[in-house]
């Protein structure tokens, strides 16, 4: 049983550099969803993925970050010109798709620490 | 929109007393409820959930919550701590999409 996957799981980077993260799902989750964690914080929302669709991404946090899932499998998010108030946890998780209960749960992967200096 | 309050960002335990952590929903018709727990550095694992069938809720290593509507609250409950339980503990609640986390409690165990 695999579960959900990230690279990767830690980044330095220089302010004002571009980072992009990936995501591997649960195999036959057809849900996919990016959360941010910052320190004494629970994860907040950023967007998700239905299939290959982008269903929500009004919560992203600015232009400079983007998202795509292009075969409806793994997902990639970018943060471009990053700040240092990018520094933080970035959390993937999936979810089966469908109506039932089952649906609503999240499986989360390790998550990629971003350092932004 | 959906809000979940944690009361006590850190609770602090014995090893054998009971655990109890504490969970406020604020919504306008009860969500789907779930604990997580996060060791350091690593995601978060699904500890139980609350889908409207059974209030009285069992998860995993021993811990349950029980939804109470009157009070919009979903506690989490262990009888006797381990010090392996010592972990960041997250509240949410589902919205369609989304989830909507508290801002989680550190449990301490003391041996």
């Amino acid at each position: 049983d695999t579960g959900v996957s990230q690279d990767p799981r830690h980044k330095i980077t220089k302010r004002g550099q571009n980072v992009t993260f990936r995501c591997d799902p649960i195999s036959e989750h057809n849900r996919l969803y990016w959360y941010r964690q910052t320190l004494g914080q629970g994860p907040e929302f950023l967007t998700y993925f239905q299939n290959e669709a982008q269903l929500e991404k009004s919560r992203l946090l600015s232009d400079r970050f983007s998202a795509e899932r292009p075969k409806g499998s793994f997902s990639t998010l970018e943060i471009q010109r990053t700040e240092q108030g990018d520094s933080a946890m970035y959390l993937c998780a999936s979810s089966p798709g469908g109506r039932t209960s089952s649906s609503y749960e999240q499986y989360f992967g390790p998550g990629t620490r971003l350092t932004v200096t | 929109a959906q809000s979940v309050t944690q009361l006590g960002s850190h609770v602090s335990v014995s090893e054998g007393a009971l655990v109890l952590l504490r969970c406020n929903y604020s919504s306008s018709v009860p969500p789907y409820l779930f604990w997580y727990v996060q060791y350091p550095n690593q995601g978060l694992q699904l500890l139980l959930k609350y889908t409207s069938a059974a209030t009285l809720v069992k998860g995993i290593n021993g811990f349950e919550a029980e939804f109470k509507k009157s009070e919009t609250s979903f506690h989490l409950t262990k009888p006797s701590a381990h010090m392996s339980d010592a972990a960041e503990y997250f509240c949410a609640a589902s919205g369609y999409s989304t989830l909507t986390f508290g801002k989680g409690t550190m449990l301490l165990v003391s041996p």
